[in-house]
């Protein structure tokens, strides 16, 4: 079985540049996590898609970040303007659906890391 | 205050010893995982447990929940563990709270 696939694996990019990153997950998820995990801090959760809608953005800089994942399957994270503390190494995972009493397994990528100079 | 606390944050050992990472967490759970995080940023979901313990090959993971805290253990460490290993659970049933991560060092 094919993990959760993410590109590109790295970005270096100045400020105010815009940068966009592509994650696939596992086939048959319908649940896909965008994750921002700062150096020497434990991942935060950035957005949570349930098939093609959003459960929870709570946590995204909406001025400058946006999602989407338009047809259920594949997403992508946009900046937009970058800032110098958004370098952080960016993480997607999917699980298989959404256990309303919590503990469902989360499959994660690689991550992308990404560097604002 | 933290929801989840994680000692130590570094640890270095010598291969072959004993290992434990203590993870403390301050509200009601159902579920916690723990997780295994190599450099270069790839997550491994290890285990997820609700109650007692739980065991794969040399990894053992308890959680004693009125007490709020879990434990991994590794026995007969080895170099190949060294990783960053991070403890997370559930708020409600939506969102995962991690702890910052213990860097583990195993020395052959």
């Amino acid at each position: 079985e094919a993990g959760v696939a993410q590109s590109p694996r790295y970005k270096i990019i100045e400020k105010r540049q815009s940068v966009a990153f592509w994650c696939n997950p596992i086939s048959g998820h319908a649940t896909l996590y965008w994750y921002q995990q700062i150096l020497g801090q434990g991942p935060k959760l950035l957005i949570q898609f349930q098939n093609n809608g959003v459960v929870d953005d709570s946590q995204l800089p909406k001025d400058r970040f946006s999602a989407e994942r338009l047809k259920g399957v594949d997403s992508t994270l946009k900046i937009q303007p970058a800032k110098l503390e958004d370098s952080a190494v960016y993480l997607c995972a999917s699980s298989l659906g959404w256990d309303p009493g919590g503990g469902e397994t989360q499959y994660f990528g690689p991550g992308t890391r990404l560097l604002v100079l | 205050k933290n929801e989840v606390e994680q000692s130590p944050q570094n640890l270095t050992a010598q291969e072959g010893e004993f290992i434990t990472i203590n993870c403390s967490y301050s509200v009601g759970i159902s579920a916690l995982h723990w997780l295994q995080q190599h450099p270069g940023g790839g997550i491994v979901s290890l285990f997820m447990l609700s109650s007692g313990k739980k065991k794969h090959g040399r990894l053992i993971a308890t959680i004693n929940i009125q007490e709020k805290h879990s434990s991994l253990h590794i026995t007969a460490s080895h170099p190949r563990d060294s990783a960053v290993y991070i403890c997370a659970f559930w708020e409600g049933a939506q969102k995962l709270v991690f702890g910052q991560g213990t860097r583990l060092t195993i020395n052959p």
